[in-house]
């Protein structure tokens, strides 16, 4: 299985600042047809995962541009800018270019 | 609006068995692969398995193949999830996931269905 090592593990910031989150995979997410299936989610207290980000850097319907998405190969960014306080909560990466799909650990984003 | 909505969790005993249903709605469900998704306490997400749009094929984890089962009803838009000899391992939220066509990203979540294994 693909391994997804995210980092840091939490995270505090104030409100109005700038976040990056690291996601690093065991093995290249360039599928056979030249995608590559990174996505990230966010999943605020209480509340079911949502999609945020595939395909490494397409932000998913009614997703703000505050959140960006970068990366190739194995490595990987989140970009959070101008965070506001819905913006809490654990940020998961996952990978569906190999079965079975597999998520990292989550990062937690807290205020400072 | 797309809507998963799972049922069928509860306190089940260490060995018994389980099924897991998730009622779709806002899309054509037979349009889509749907997967199942169950995170820990600890909050570890792990993926188990997907079934294809005309229930025709699946795939599961490893570690949960021989135990778990998914099918779907395309006519009643419900996927569902059949788990057998459970453990206190399988203690989990469990949720109900669609992708954009395949698996290859989870785009509607539903509200998940709390499972406890404990005697």
């Amino acid at each position: 299985d693909v391994v997804m090592t995210q980092t840091p593990v939490s995270m505090s910031v104030s409100l109005g600042g700038q976040v990056s989150i690291s996601c690093r995979s065991s093995q290249s997410l360039v599928h056979n047809n030249g995608n590559t299936y990174l996505s990230w989610y966010i999943q605020k207290p209480s509340q079911s995962p949502q999609l945020l980000i595939y395909k490494v850097s397409n932000r998913f319907s009614g997703i703000s541009d505050r959140f960006s998405g970068s990366g190739s190969g194995t490595d990987f960014t989140l970009k959070i800018s101008r965070v506001e306080p819905d913006d809490l909560g654990v940020y998961y990466c996952g990978q569906g270019t190999q079965y079975p799909p597999t998520f990292g650990a989550g990062t937690k984003l807290e205020l400072k | 609006e797309v809507q998963l909505v799972e049922s069928g969790g509860g306190l089940v005993q260490p060995g018994a068995s389980l099924k897991l249903s998730c009622v779709a709605s806002g899309f054509t469900f037979s349009d889509y692969w749907m997967s199942w998704v169950r995170q820990t306490p600890g909050k570890t997400m792990e993926w188990i398995g997907d079934i294809k749009y005309d229930g025709s094929y699946t795939n599961y984890a490893p570690s949960l193949k021989n135990r778990f089962t998914i099918s779907r009803d395309n006519a009643k838009s419900t996927l569902y999830l059949q788990m057998s000899n459970v453990r206190s391992e399988d203690t989990a939220t469990y949720y109900c996931t669609r992708g954009p066509i395949t698996s290859n990203w989870f785009a509607y979540w539903g509200q998940g269905t709390l499972v406890t294994v404990s005697s």
